[in-house]
């Protein structure tokens, strides 16, 4: 099983900044396998990034991520106040997908 | 437009059984990859279990194999978790999600239902 690992657990930031999130896996993920989804309170999750730096359908342009290997990253710049959320990374190269334990992303 | 709907949630004692349902429209369901996806309380997102578009090949968590079946109906647009000894550690809500390309197991979900919440306990 490949676990994913994300920090820090929590970023707390003002509107406008930039947050930046990891995400390492413990054995290289493909970089077409490795996916980011952000969850509100009391909704399902949402799909942000796929292919590690493809935008989903709808996300705007302030979300972006990069990496390869065993290390990812999603930066989301000139936060705004619905970005406030919980960001978790998801590896589908592995028939058993794992998640990270998301990041937590609040207001200073 | 893609809709995903789970029912089948309720309060089971430990070691009882659940039959967990998901109603799709609005793609042709048959075409896709499905998962089921659970998160309990306050905590993060749990990946349960897998099932291809025929339904031919099947996937799970450690946590949930032995106890745990994925299913699919493609006449129906209905895909199904039976749970079965469950226990306290399975309370949580339940997504069932879309894979994001047709016929492609490894691939993130694009959508996901509103989820069911299971709660075990006696």
């Amino acid at each position: 099983e490949i676990v994913l690992t994300q920090s820090p657990g929590t970023l707390s930031l003002s509107p406008g900044e930039t947050a930046t999130l990891s995400c390492r896996a413990s054995r290289t993920v493909p970089t077409n396998y490795l996916a980011w989804y952000q969850q509100k309170p009391g909704q399902a999750p949402r799909l942000l990034i796929y292919g590690t730096s493809n935008r989903a359908t709808g996300i705007p342009d302030r979300f972006s991520g990069s990496g390869s290997g065993t290390d990812f990253t999603l930066t989301i710049s000139r936060l705004e106040p619905e970005d406030f959320a919980v960001y978790f990374c998801q590896q589908c190269d592995d028939s058993r997908f794992t998640f990270g334990p998301g990041t937590k992303v609040d207001v200073k | 437009e893609v809709q995903l709907l789970e029912s089948g949630g309720g309060l089971v004692q430990p070691g009882g059984s659940l039959r967990l349902s998901c109603a799709a429209s609005g793609f042709t369901f048959r075409s896709f990859d499905m998962t089921w996806v659970r998160q309990a309380p306050g905590k993060g997102l749990e990946w349960v279990a897998g099932i291809s578009s025929t339904g031919g090949s099947t996937y799970y968590a450690d946590s949930v194999k032995g106890r745990f079946t994925i299913s699919r109906d493609n006449s129906n647009n209905v895909l199904h978790l039976q749970m079965n000894s469950l226990r306290a550690e399975d309370t949580a809500v339940y997504y069932c999600a879309k894979a994001r390309i047709e016929r492609t197991y490894n691939a993130p979900s694009d959508y996901w239902g509103q989820g069911t919440l299971v709660i075990v306990s006696s």
